[in-house]
């Protein structure tokens, strides 16, 4: 009832190239959606995140698109760099403000 | 913007020796906070909730007194781990939320302590 399911456990695309990396959740009590973009040894960090009530939400290169009835939401990556490559974790989380993790997905964007 | 910093950023310990790890929200007060466990190349599990004057919540499967939490003020939370084993090897990781947010999307999150117990 707590998971949260995220895949693909690992990506790599081309300069350019635009990943997208999936997350589904079972908890409807769920009303809150980040994504966090981690580098090694260090913390994760916001990068976007959306509610319920908007089945798409865009900021600069990150989109996050939402479906409520599937239960499912998912990140696109625009216009992917290098520098992009990371560790990327969806998450939901509800009104207690704890955050349920997904197990994360690597992303090498290659030159 | 609002930092959380952790203290110490990494640390080496014997078997058997207690750890504190200290969690600072700098610029904001918060309420709550959140310790986080991450081993290597997986995910962020939580581990319990940090309140500010009551006792903490843990999550299932978290010993309470291996794991001990205070959150003493309003801008620290501390998490000492008791009789460190090398099983206890971990990076951990806390949030917090600023407590005039009113909302989860302003959760920050600290830098992270890299524990090894040899």
């Amino acid at each position: 009832q707590q998971q949260v399911k995220q895949s693909p456990q690992s990506l790599i695309v081309q300069k350019g190239g635009i990943p997208i990396i999936n997350c589904a959740y079972e908890n409807t009590a769920f009303d809150y959606f980040p994504w966090y973009q981690q580098f090694p040894g260090k913390g994760p960090a916001l990068l976007i995140a959306i509610r319920p009530d908007v089945s798409e939400k865009k900021e600069g290169r990150f989109t996050i698109s939402f479906n409520k009835s599937a239960k499912q939401f998912s990140l696109h990556i625009m216009d992917s760099q290098p520098g992009d490559s990371a560790t990327y974790f969806c998450a939901a989380g509800d009104s207690s403000y704890k955050l349920i993790f997904g197990s994360g997905t690597r992303l090498l964007v290659r030159p | 913007g609002a930092v959380v910093s952790q203290h110490p950023s990494w640390v080496i310990c014997k078997s058997g020796t207690s750890v504190k790890i200290e969690c600072r929200s700098l610029d904001f007060q918060a309420t709550t906070m959140f310790w986080y466990r991450q081993f290597p190349k997986q995910s962020l599990m939580l581990m319990a909730t940090s309140n500010e004057g009551s006792k903490a919540t843990y999550e299932q499967g978290v010993e309470k007194d291996k794991f001990l939490i205070n959150h003493a003020s309003l801008t620290l939370s501390t998490l000492t781990v008791t009789s460190a084993h090398p099983e206890d090897s971990s990076f951990y990781i806390c949030s917090a939320n600023p407590t005039t947010s009113g909302s989860p999307d302003t959760q920050y999150f600290g830098p992270g302590t890299r524990l090894t117990v040899l």
